[in-house]
């Protein structure tokens, strides 16, 4: 059962513009949401997280959106540049847990 | 400060063989986590250990996967009989307690022939 879902498989961009990334998660018990970036042949690091008490959080050109009701976060990358090209993937965890929930994540190429 | 470092990068098998994963965590972390991602899916959780000690191993399947990490040395992910199913990326990550901050090593691309 895949508690947490990125429907967009791809994501193409020009270099300036904004990125938008969603993710949408079923189990009411996560309450920490976490965005890792991965490059090829590398392993996900750690981009930016989000509590459940809070509805955003910015760091430099990264914010992420929380929308509790809608099970819902979104990632905004504002502006886009070409080393920003990676696969996204969204995480969910309980604060008393450790085992990441993951989705498929999101490959996001950003044209010059 | 070396990050997480898993070996080999690149692991081919043939059906039947067994196949052994290493991870060395992080200089000062004594958490251990293993995650696989199959392709096309995200990372699933497998096995959570601390120093001689297997904590969760409900993300395991129950037969042909095992995994330690000794008083001694990486933590090993061993899967015995390889089947063409256990293709997969496999992930180390380490934390220094117990925690959801865990740091990822490169992964082991298995594949089975």
């Amino acid at each position: 059962d895949q508690q947490v879902k990125q429907n967009s498989p791809s994501l193409s961009v020009q270099e300036g513009r904004i990125s938008i990334l969603n993710c949408d998660y079923t189990n009411s018990m996560f309450d920490y949401f976490l965005w890792y970036k991965k490059y090829p042949a590398e392993g996900p690091t750690f981009l930016i997280s989000i509590s459940s008490i809070k509805d955003k959080n910015e760091d430099g050109r990264f914010t992420v959106f929380l929308n509790k009701s809608a099970k819902h976060l979104s990632l905004h990358i504002v502006p886009s540049q070409p080393g920003d090209s990676a696969v996204y993937f969204c995480a969910a965890i309980s604060s008393n847990d450790y085992k990441l929930s993951f989705g498929a994540g999101t490959t996001v190429t950003v044209r010059a | 400060n070396a990050g997480v470092m898993q070996n080999p990068r690149h692991l081919v098998r043939r059906r039947g063989q067994e196949a052994r994963l290493r991870c060395s965590p992080m200089k000062g972390h004594s958490h251990v986590y293993w995650y696989r991602q199959l392709p096309e899916e995200g990372l699933k959780f497998m096995v959570y250990l601390q120093k001689e000690n297997i904590i969760d191993e409900s993300g395991m399947p129950k037969e042909r996967f095992s995994a330690e990490f000794p008083k001694e040395g990486p933590s090993i992910l061993r899967i015995q009989q390889v089947v063409r199913g256990d293709s997969a990326a496999y992930f180390c990550a380490s934390s220094p307690h117990l925690s959801y901050e865990q740091y990822f090593g490169p992964g082991t691309r298995l594949t089975v022939t």
